[in-house]
């Protein structure tokens, strides 16, 4: 199965913008590129995903490199809930596998007030 | 609506008894999956199901490990002779399907809270 790579932790003050990366230069063609969160006590909830193009939910932003070796969600303005643990994954339909997350340790995103 | 419940929301048990953990999926969603997740880690999927049938259950860690889903509804994890090891939390989520090759518009998966398992 394709990695990914995230850091372990970022910061972030309210009200600005956060960019979050992941790197996945092993990805394949038929590879989504998924982000999940997961705040404090609760469980991961889905954020957005994407193929090959840039994608804009009410949530965030995913930018995805045009050779989809890496991706970048965005926040585009931090508030105290946004603090979580974010995962990027990658799923891909073709495999039996694809049905299932799979999770790395994420990055801890903490936004300070 | 409702989300995903699981009960209970704790439980402490001592080395050897058995656990049953339970699952309640969103109304009519059809994929059904769980996954634990060790202090600090990210979570590590278990099983899932589509309707009754688990058609994964390759991340089960051993036979002490169980679940069911007998009416395609709510689904129960059952944990044999549990272990200090298996301390962690459960988490299960549902989606309304979970076919491959479809769009995955249909296959976010919405999450319950979890089931914090603390064997003594």
């Amino acid at each position: 199965d394709a990695k990914t790579t995230q850091p372990n932790s970022m910061e972030s003050n309210e009200e600005e913008p956060v960019h979050l990366p992941c790197n996945h230069s092993t990805i394949s063609g038929t590879d989504y590129i998924h982000w999940y969160r997961q705040l404090p006590s609760q469980g991961p909830e889905y954020v957005i995903h994407g193929l090959t193009s840039n994608v804009n939910n009410r949530m965030a932003s995913l930018a995805i490199a045009e050779d989809r070796k890496s991706s970048t969600l965005i926040l585009h303005r931090a508030t105290l809930r946004d603090a979580a643990v974010y995962y990027c994954i990658l799923r891909d339909p073709l495999q039996t596998s694809g049905s299932r997350l799979t999770f790395g340790e994420g990055t801890q995103l903490t936004v300070n007030p | 609506g409702a989300g995903v419940s699981q009960t209970p929301s704790n439980k402490v048990t001592e080395k050897g008894k058995y656990v049953e953990l339970r699952c309640d999926p969103i109304s009519g969603h059809t994929a059904l999956y769980w996954y634990r997740q060790s202090l600090g880690q990210g979570p590590e999927f278990l099983i899932y199901f589509q309707g009754t049938g688990a058609a994964d259950d390759s991340g089960l860690p051993n036979d002490r490990f169980f679940a069911v889903r007998p009416e395609g509804s709510v689904s129960t994890l059952k944990i044999q002779r549990t272990e200090r090891g298996d301390s962690a939390v459960y988490l299960c989520a549902s989606s309304p399907r979970a076919g491959l090759a479809e769009s995955f518009s249909y296959n976010e998966q919405f999450f319950g809270p979890g089931t914090r398992l603390t064997v003594l």
